[in-house]
């Protein structure tokens, strides 16, 4: 299986709505990233959490990490097109400033105008 | 945070010749990181490439198939030598960065022919 699992796979929304992505860790997390990616392009950085409780806001973008549960989620308020993408999680699973990241399997959002 | 310049942005090759990707960032860093994303798939890490030592490779990969070099702390290269159609995919260098998590190159996609 794999060390970080997404959820949905894929998700299609109305404009206007809101949605949660979820990522899940088969280990201890000492960080946790998120990412968007538009087709063809590079990754966008969205957030990063590296405390149990955390949570981060940017503009419609809420992200939280439950360190017990090893699971982080990315929440999106009153969804835009500019919303679509796919959103990938990655986790640090050591306690150290250059470890290698690990990422999820992605989330495909569609936001319907 | 570190802006990188990868080069090239996109490049057809012919099976069985090799390509090499090159990775400049504007600061000094301690590890790089290569990955690769196939067409579909999510970022999949190939190696971390410390300055003055061994590239360390991740399950699946060697060093004859991808080489990398590190001659200093702010460039790295991945070679991708004897291609195959299977080793069509976007491959992405990116750095630790303290306050922005993990910033990426903008990705070579190679299609192999």
């Amino acid at each position: 299986s794999q060390e970080l699992e997404q959820s949905p796979q894929s998700l299609i929304v109305q404009e206007g709505k809101n949605l949660t992505i979820n990522c899940t860790s088969s280990k201890t997390l000492y960080g946790l990233y998120w990412y968007k990616q538009k087709y063809g392009e590079g990754l966008i950085f969205l957030m990063m959490l590296q405390k149990g409780g955390e949570e981060k806001s940017h503009e419609k973008i809420t992200a939280k990490l439950d360190e017990k549960k090893q699971q982080s989620s990315l929440h999106i308020t009153a969804s835009q097109p500019s919303h679509a993408g796919i959103y990938l999680c990655g986790a640090v699973h050591r306690r150290t400033s250059y470890d290698k990241v690990i990422f999820g399997p992605g989330t495909s959002l569609s936001v319907i105008p | 945070s570190a802006v990188i310049s990868q080069k090239p942005s996109r490049d057809i090759c012919q099976r069985g010749t090799s390509l090499t990707i090159q990775c400049q960032v504007d600061s000094q860093v301690t590890m790089m990181f290569w990955y690769r994303q196939q067409p579909g798939q999510s970022l999949t890490l190939i190696a971390t490439a410390n300055q003055g030592s061994e590239a360390t490779y991740e399950s699946g990969f060697v060093i004859d198939k991808f080489p990398i070099s590190r001659p200093n702390l702010t460039f790295s290269t991945l070679t991708v030598s004897n291609m195959s159609p299977e080793d069509s995919s976007i491959y992405l260098c990116s750095v630790s960065d303290r306050d922005y998590g993990y910033t990426f190159g903008s990705g070579t996609r190679l299609t192999v022919v």
